[in-house]
């Protein structure tokens, strides 16, 4: 099992690129996440799925977008990069909500430039 | 807008002594609580969850959850310098939020010999 994986690790964007964010899990989770983390501070949610064709935004949704075509994948889109969207993103998943551990890829860290 | 708050850090112990951490959430239905480990560039590790009032114990960590008081915290009995993290709060607050965890800021721990 390789749990949560994430690419790309390490990704600089020029103000106003876009680029996609992807995330694969293969532990048959329903529930998949996606959080910004800012230095110094805990995590915000991005965006949710609790199962594939279903989204939901969270606490930060703008300027980014989401799909989950398949239970593996959540691919996280950023469009029209700003210098506010650098910051490490972490991808999670857990087999449902509630009590249920979310288990967080190694992060993809991003600088706008 | 739900809020969790941490004990403002850095929080310093000698090794073998016991590390507090304090965690305090506002939405009162709150239902499951987690204590996440993150080590410097690494990705947050569940070490504890709680669900009910009291203390739930697992080795060197007692987690403790006060619902009356809204109050989580995570005691580390001998500490060891591999506790050297930051500890980041976690709160489901379920309902309509069913899987949305909102984090505290973290309280970044150090354990020196």
């Amino acid at each position: 099992n390789a749990g949560v994986t994430q690419t790309p690790k390490f990704r600089i964007l020029k103000i106003g690129q876009s680029m996609t964010l992807q995330c694969t899990q293969d532990m048959n989770h329903n529930y998949m996440y996606w959080y910004r983390q800012d230095p110094g501070m805990g995590l915000k949610l991005i965006y949710y799925s609790v199962g594939a064709g279903i989204t939901d935004k969270g606490e930060v949704p703008n300027g980014y977008n989401v799909s989950r075509s398949t239970t593996e994948d959540f691919p996280l889109r950023l469009e029209l990069a700003a210098p506010s969207q650098t910051s490490v993103y972490f991808c999670a998943s857990s087999y449902s909500g509630g009590r249920d551990e979310q288990f967080f890829g190694p992060g993809t860290r991003l600088t706008v430039l | 807008q739900k809020e969790v708050e941490q004990n403002s850090g850095p929080l310093s112990v000698p090794e073998g002594a016991i590390a507090s951490l304090n965690c305090t959430y506002s939405d009162r239905v709150s239902q499951s609580f987690f204590w996440y480990r993150q080590y410097s560039g690494k990705s947050p590790e569940l070490i504890m969850s709680i669900y009910s009032n009291g203390d739930k114990e697992d080795g060197r960590f007692t987690a403790q959850l006060n619902k009356a008081s809204q109050y989580v915290s995570l005691l580390i009995r001998d500490s060891q310098p591999s506790d050297s993290a930051t500890y980041l709060c976690a709160v489901n607050s379920g309902g309509t939020s069913y899987g949305k965890l909102t984090f505290g800021q973290g309280t970044i721990l150090t354990v020196h010999p």
